[in-house]
């Protein structure tokens, strides 16, 4: 079945410094979203990228989806303690049916101050 | 969040015993899942539904039951509790065309 794969699983940043998760399907995707999980709290979604080498920014995040539709990241610039938190990619394969969506493990970001 | 409960929102149980797990939300979406979220393994799909009495199994079945007898309510069964169902469970919807999901403030359950 399809998998997806985030790397890292953990990572420890200063305030300030910069974040990058990346996200990898074993098959190629319709869509990728992206989701954060405050520490205690669920799941909130934060951006759909659809096309092929499509970036969207909000503030701080550039997520970006790569040109084969297999892979994406997620970079956060000058980290903030509000940014604590996991950060999950999810994905739709292309030859699913339906509306599932396969998540990656997720990457725990924690913030210095 | 997308008018989702779940309900209730922390349960301890013994082996052996059923347990039903409820979603409950208010804006009529078509689309509910139920997942199961583990260290390490992030979230994984256990059931869904596409309508009511409309369901389909995810990944990590095996050992869970689902009904939908209304559209804004999807039940989440384990038949006979076990200690590898000790879990976060959360419950989501699917928000109109877009496959984007929205959850629910999920339910902690321990079997003892």
């Amino acid at each position: 079945g399809q998998q997806v794969m985030q790397i890292p699983q953990y990572q420890h940043v200063q305030e300030g410094e910069d974040f990058t998760t990346y996200c990898n399907s074993s098959t190629t995707l319709s869509n990728i979203q992206w989701y954060k999980q405050r520490p205690g709290g669920h799941p909130v979604f934060l951006i759909q990228l659809v096309k092929s080498g499509e970036v969207k920014k909000q503030k701080r995040l550039t997520f970006q989806f790569g040109e084969a539709k297999k892979n994406s990241s997620l970079h956060i610039t000058a980290t903030q303690t509000t940014d604590v938190g996991t950060y999950f990619c999810a994905g739709k394969a292309r030859e699913t049916s339906g509306s599932r969506l396969t998540f990656g493990e997720g990457t725990q970001l924690t913030v210095n101050p | 969040d997308a008018g989702i409960t779940q309900s209730p929102r922390h349960k301890v149980t013994e082996t052996g015993t059923p347990v039903t797990l409820r979603c409950h939300q208010t804006e009529n979406h078509r689309y509910m899942y139920w997942y199961r979220q583990d260290p390490g393994h992030g979230l994984r799909l256990i059931h869904y539904s596409y309508g009511v009495k409309d369901t389909d199994k995810g990944e990590v079945s095996d050992g869970y039951s689902v009904s939908r007898s209304k559209t804004e309510d999807f039940l989440l069964t384990l038949e006979s509790a076990t200690s590898s169902q000790t879990s976060v469970y959360f419950c989501a919807i699917r928000a109109g065309s877009s496959y984007e999901q929205y959850f629910g403030p999920g339910t902690r359950l321990t079997v003892t």
